[in-house]
């Protein structure tokens, strides 16, 4: 019930293309859904969060859908450019301490020019 | 932007031994800290949670005996890794923050066991 499942576990798309990575929960109790990308030997940098009182948050290139009903997420990328590949990480937590997280499996993208 | 300095990172230590990895928050003051751990090409998993001036929890399956957590001031929290071995090898990242202004992931440590 902890877990955050995350799909696919890579992913190859061509340079302008759209990047889509899945995840779903089970825990209903969770109720902050961050997105993290994370470079080879780095700490995970979070890219965008969405709580569940909204379907869809977007910032920038990178959009987060939502569908409560479905205890399911996505990160999709807009515009896709090689310097997005890296590790993206799904994870959930309780609102009362986001930094409690649960992490997905992770989906390695390669973005290919 | 908050900023957390990990030190060092890279290390590696004879199996045995014990080595510390610091989490530093430089521009901001964390009342809390948290440890996580990396295996290669895997997700990160939460190890433990530490509140400055509080004894750190650790999650289940974690040994608070082997992975020392001190969280003695508002800026620096400590781990170390007890008589490491080599399947303590892994990448060690913490984050700090507080709970209004959420939390920020250090640049992680790799620690090698020999």
């Amino acid at each position: 019930q902890q877990q955050v499942k995350q799909s696919p576990q890579s992913l190859i798309v061509q340079k302008g293309g759209i990047s889509i990575i899945n995840c779903a929960y089970e825990n209903t109790a969770f109720d902050y859904f961050p997105w993290y990308q994370q470079f080879p030997g780095k700490g995970p940098a979070l890219l965008i969060a969405i709580r569940p009182d909204v379907s869809e948050k977007k910032e920038g290139r990178f959009t987060i859908s939502f569908n409560k009903s479905a205890k399911q997420f996505s990160l999709h990328i807009m515009d896709s450019q090689p310097g997005d590949s890296a590790t993206y990480f799904c994870a959930a937590s309780i609102s009362g301490n986001t930094g409690k997280l649960i992490f997905g499996q992770g989906t390695t993208l390669q973005v290919k020019p | 932007g908050a900023v957390v300095s990990q030190h060092p990172s890279r290390v590696i230590c004879k199996s045995g031994t014990s080595v510390k990895i610091e989490c530093r928050s430089l521009d901001f003051q964390a009342t809390t800290m948290f440890w996580y751990r990396q295996f290669p090409k895997q997700s990160l998993m939460l190890m433990a949670t530490s509140n400055e001036g509080s004894k750190a929890t650790y999650e289940q399956g974690v040994e608070k005996d082997k992975f020392l957590i001190n969280h003695a001031s508002l800026t620096l929290s400590t781990l170390t890794v007890t008589s490491a071995h080599p399947e303590d090898s892994s990448f060690y990242i913490c984050s700090a923050g507080t709970a209004n202004y959420g939390y920020t992931f250090g640049s992680g440590t790799r620690l090698t066991v020999v």
